[in-house]
């Protein structure tokens, strides 16, 4: 199965920061088949990004996504309070479908 | 407006079995692939399974493979999973998932979770 290993574990930035958390997978994924995930705490996971670079209905423009082969990036431009979260990368170019530890955005 | 509502999750005793469901709305429910993802306390996530629309695919991972079985209704709008020979390890918050682009996908809209606990 594919590996996806999340950098940093925890992220400690101030709002109107920007945020750049990675992914990086044991083997090349296609881009179509890369995408990112919310998570606020005692919430369900949120689609934030799919296709390594699409937004889902609903996301604002801060939130970017990026990268090919084994490295993939999502980017969050200016930090607002509600993107203190967890966010998780998942792939599904080669089954089963696996999801990176997560990378937790803290207020620093 | 899409909502997924869980239910069905509970303690139970190792080696037991457990039933959840997840009831539908807002959406042709036949037409897209389901999903269940599973969140251990204070873990990240894991796929568990995955159905097509006409029920006539299913996928697994390894780790719930011969224990777990998804299922479907659709004239009910109902995603089913049957969980046998439940483990310690199975302990988490099940998460019902829309699927798009086929079963094996990434998920659009989630419920809120049903929480199984495995103890004796």
């Amino acid at each position: 199965e594919i590996v996806l290993t999340q950098s940093p574990g925890t992220l400690s930035l101030s709002p109107g920061e920007r945020a750049t958390l990675s992914c990086r997978a044991s083997q090349s994924v296609t881009s179509s088949y890369l995408a990112w995930y919310q998570q606020r705490p005692g919430q369900a996971p949120r689609l934030l990004v799919y296709g390594t670079s699409s937004r889902a209905t609903g996301i604002p423009d801060r939130f970017s996504g990026s990268g090919s082969g084994t490295d993939f990036t999502l980017t969050i431009s200016r930090l607002e309070p509600e993107d203190f979260a967890v966010y998780y990368c998942q792939q599904f170019d080669i089954s089963p479908i696996t999801f990176g530890g997560g990378t937790r955005v803290e207020i620093k | 407006e899409v909502q997924l509502l869980e239910s069905g999750g509970g303690l139970v005793q190792p080696g037991g079995s457990l039933r959840l469901s997840c009831a539908a709305s807002g959406f042709t429910f036949s037409g897209y692939a389901m999903s269940w993802v599973r969140q251990a306390p204070g873990r990240g996530l894991e796929w568990v399974s995955g159905i097509s629309g006409s029920g006539s695919s299913t996928y697994y991972a390894d780790s719930v493979k011969g224990r777990i079985t998804i299922s479907r209704d659709n004239s009910k709008n109902t995603l089913n999973l049957q969980m046998n020979s439940l483990r310690d390890e199975d302990m988490a918050i099940y998460y019902c998932a829309r699927t798009l682009a086929g079963v094996i996908s990434y998920f659009d809209y989630w419920g809120q979770g049903t929480l199984v606990a495995v103890s004796s």
